[in-house]
């Protein structure tokens, strides 16, 4: 059974960077037709989609987060991260990290969720 | 970008109730279309794949169709562990991987 663990600071201030971290077991991050995905709710709205990682490595990200988006990957520890730059109060949210099955796009596995709130 | 466009946004049923929830993609998506349930404070759990296909564990109660320009999520009889929200997902151009708006499902 997979599961996915996020990790981060729960605080982070406004134009600072936000950097989260998934911890993967179960599975591996560099096998497979996979991908791992970073996904955000603010409290009450809906999911929104953040960017994802192939096993290869390659990275897609959602155009809205205008360039400010990163994610990497630990392979050694079999861990992914997030980075998101120029935080504001708009990026207070759950953040999820997830896997899908590349082919179908379904997130059929999702780490429990962390509050990062942004505040000075 | 494709966008999913959800409806209802909110229902209320009662136990025993068949519900519908449908959602229609701006442009076809050749049935990329998957559903989620989420409880207050938990992870989104996958139900629904490619349209119609139920995701290991889920409750048989539960399908997913597609006719004409939308796709629908029913549960053909409700139970109490189904009051959630539920959104619906297109994986058929990504990026952006983009959900509808979701639809709450109430106690009447």
């Amino acid at each position: 059974q997979v599961q996915l663990q996020e990790s981060g600071p729960g605080l982070v201030k406004p134009s600072q960077t936000l950097s989260l971290t998934c911890s993967v077991s179960g599975g591996s991050v560099s096998g497979g037709d996979l991908y791992w995905n970073w996904l955000r709710q603010p409290a009450g709205k809906g999911l929104e989609w953040i960017g994802r990682m192939y096993s290869t490595g390659t990275t897609n990200y959602n155009p809205s987060l205008k360039g400010r988006v990163s994610i990497s990957r630990d392979t050694s520890k079999n861990q992914y991260s997030l980075n998101l730059s120029s935080v504001t109060a708009a990026d207070t949210a759950v953040y999820y990290c997830a896997r899908d099955t590349g082919t179908l796009g379904a997130v059929d596995f999702w780490g429990q969720g962390t509050l990062v709130t942004v505040s000075s | 970008d494709i966008q999913v466009t959800q409806s209802p946004s909110s229902l209320s049923a009662s136990i025993g109730d068949r519900v519908t929830i449908t959602c229609r993609p701006s442009q076809s998506i050749y049935g990329y279309l998957n559903w989620y349930q989420q409880k207050p404070g938990k992870a989104p759990r996958l139900l629904i794949y490619s349209t119609s296909n139920l995701h290991s564990g889920v409750p048989s109660r539960f399908s997913g169709s597609f006719s004409g320009t939308d796709f629908t999520l029913t549960i053909s009889s409700l139970e109490s562990d189904d009051f959630a929200t539920y959104y619906c997902q297109q994986s058929y151009s990504i990026p952006p991987l983009t959900f509808g708006g979701g639809t709450k499902v109430e106690n009447k």
